[in-house]
C-alpha cells in the first residue's frame, strides 16, 4: 500500500491564481480530511468528507473548494490565491470502522502564493 | 469538541522517562484522548488513544484518571528520535463526527545527549 499521496510536494503561485492539491488513498478509507499548518502552530482542518459525495467545512474553509467523488480521491482547489494561503498543507484518511482510530496523513505540500 | 491544553514546550534528555501532561476539563461522554506525534516536514503519525484509565503499546503509555478531565502521554527511554512535536486531540469517535478531528498547537519535546 502506498497510503495517502499528496502532489505536488512543492508549489509556488502568483496571487489571483487558481490550483489543484491532489490527494490519494489506497486504503479504502471512508473518512478524509484537509488541514493546513503555518509556521510553528498546530494543524488546521479546511474541510473533511466522511463517503463519497459527502464533504463538509472544517475551521478554516473560506478560499477552498473540495469535492469526492471517489473514495480514493479527495482534491483540494484553491479558487483565488491569496497571500495568507501559504502553509503546508496535509492530507489525511482512516477507517469508518470506529475499532480503529489512527488517522493516516499524507506527506504535505508545501504552498508559497507571492 | 472538548478543547485540550498542553505545554508548550519541554526538554528532557536520553534515556529518561518523559511525561507530557494534556488538560482537557470539558471532554464529553463519547470523547476519546489521541495523541500524535509530528516531526519537520512530515504529516502527524498516531501513538496511542484510550478511552480511560491506562492504555500501552509499544511505543508509549496513556495514563487517564478517572475523572478524564485530563491524560498523560509517558515514553519511557526517550532518544534523540523522539524529539518532535506531541499532539493530544479529544474527540468524538462516532461516524457523524469521527473525521472532524481539531488539533491544538503541540508540545514541542527537545531531547539532549
Amino acid at each position: 500500500n502506498a497510503g495517502v499521496t499528496q502532489t505536488p510536494k512543492f508549489q509556488v503561485l502568483k496571487t489571483g491564481q487558481s490550483m489543484t492539491l491532489q490527494c490519494a488513498q489506497d486504503m479504502n478509507h471512508e473518512y478524509m480530511s484537509w488541514y493546513r499548518q503555518d509556521p510553528g502552530m498546530g494543524l488546521r482542518l479546511i474541510h473533511y468528507s466522511v463517503g463519497a459525495g459527502i464533504t463538509d467545512q472544517g475551521e478554516v474553509p473560506n478560499g477552498y473548494n473540495v469535492s469526492r467523488s471517489t473514495t480514493e480521491d479527495f482534491p483540494l482547489r484553491l479558487l483565488l490565491a491569496a497571500p495568507s494561503q501559504t502553509s503546508v498543507y496535509f492530507c489525511a484518511s482512516r477507517s469508518r470502522d470506529q475499532r480503529i482510530h489512527e488517522q493516516y496523513f499524507g506527506p504535505g505540500t508545501r504552498l508559497t502564493v507571492t | 469538541l472538548a478543547k485540550t491544553t498542553q505545554p508548550i514546550s519541554m526538554d528532557s534528555y536520553e534515556g529518561q522517562e518523559v511525561n507530557i501532561t494534556c488538560s482537557h476539563n470539558n471532554i464529553a461522554t463519547n470523547d476519546y484522548i489521541t495523541w500524535y506525534q509530528q516531526f519537520p516536514s512530515q504529516g502527524p503519525r498516531f501513538i496511542i488513544q484510550g478511552y480511560k484509565t491506562k492504555v500501552t503499546n509499544e511505543v508509549a503509555s496513556l495514563f487517564i484518571p478517572a475523572d478524564r478531565k485530563s491524560s498523560t502521554l509517558s515514553l519511557p527511554r526517550v532518544s534523540l528520535s523522539d524529539t518532535a512535536v506531541y499532539y493530544c486531540l479529544v474527540g468524538d469517535i462516532s461516524y457523524s463526527s469521527a473525521s472532524k478531528i481539531i488539533f491544538g498547537s503541540g508540545t514541542r519535546l527537545s531531547i539532549r545527549p
